[in-house]
């Protein structure tokens, strides 16, 4: 098992400019989330699905799309990348929705917003 | 405003002693709480979680007590070695009635970087 997988590692883009993050689990899991950390920050929870074709929004949504078409993919889009969404971004999943699952987090992709 | 709060942003502890790690809340809807383990330029990995009906969950070399009425809990780790070096997340859940009853998601506190001497 792969487990969790991200895609890029690290991305430079332009004020303005669009692009997607790439997240993928083998694990047959129904949750699947993004979080971003800022320094010195803890991880905020941008956007999560409790499974294929249901999406919801977390704490900092904004600036932000996703979709679930599959259980594997949950991929981010940033519509037009602003210097504030310099970050690290997670992509995590867990078997279900239970509070106090165990959730698995991808190595992360770091972004910088010029 | 922080719902859950890690004041002590670095601790530093000798190896073989005990690693004390302090994590406040103020949501009294919390109903998990997790502890997370990060090391740089990795994803957070799960250590330990307990839920608000316990007041102590033991797993090896590190337990995890909860006080509910002070809204705080804290990881201890017994005895610490230079592996545990990383920063710590404390991260709580709370069931939501957007998604069913199931967690939509978890709040992290800022992090304790732990360092072990040797």
């Amino acid at each position: 098992n792969a487990g969790v997988t991200q895609t890029p590692k690290f991305q430079v883009l332009k004020t303005g400019q669009s692009m997607t993050l790439q997240c993928a689990q083998d694990m047959n899991h129904e949750y699947m989330s993004w979080y971003r950390q800022d320094p010195g920050m803890g991880l905020r929870l941008i956007h999560y699905s409790v499974g294929a074709g249901i999406t919801d929004q977390g704490e900092v949504p904004n600036g932000y799309n996703v979709s679930r078409s599959t259980t594997e993919d949950f991929p981010l889009r940033l519509l037009s990348a602003a210097p504030s969404q310099t970050s690290v971004y997670f992509c995590a999943s867990s078997y279900s929705i239970s509070p106090g699952n165990e959730q698995f987090f991808g190595p992360g992709t770091r972004l910088t917003v010029l | 405003d922080q719902q859950v709060k890690q004041n002590s942003p670095s601790l530093s502890v000798q190896e073989g002693r005990i690693s004390i790690l302090n994590c406040d809340y103020t949501n009294s809807m919390f109903d998990y709480f997790l502890w997370y383990k990060k090391y740089p330029a990795e994803g957070p990995t799960f250590l330990i979680s307990i839920s608000s009906i316990k007041d102590k969950n033991e797993d090896g070399r590190f337990t995890v007590f909860l006080n509910k009425s002070a809204k705080h809990l804290s990881l201890h780790i017994v005895p610490s070695q230079p592996g545990d070096s990383a920063v710590y997340f404390c991260a709580a859940s709370a069931r939501s009635m957007y998604s069913g009853g199931g967690a939509d998601g978890l709040t992290f506190g800022k992090g304790t970087h732990l360092i072990i001497q040797p």
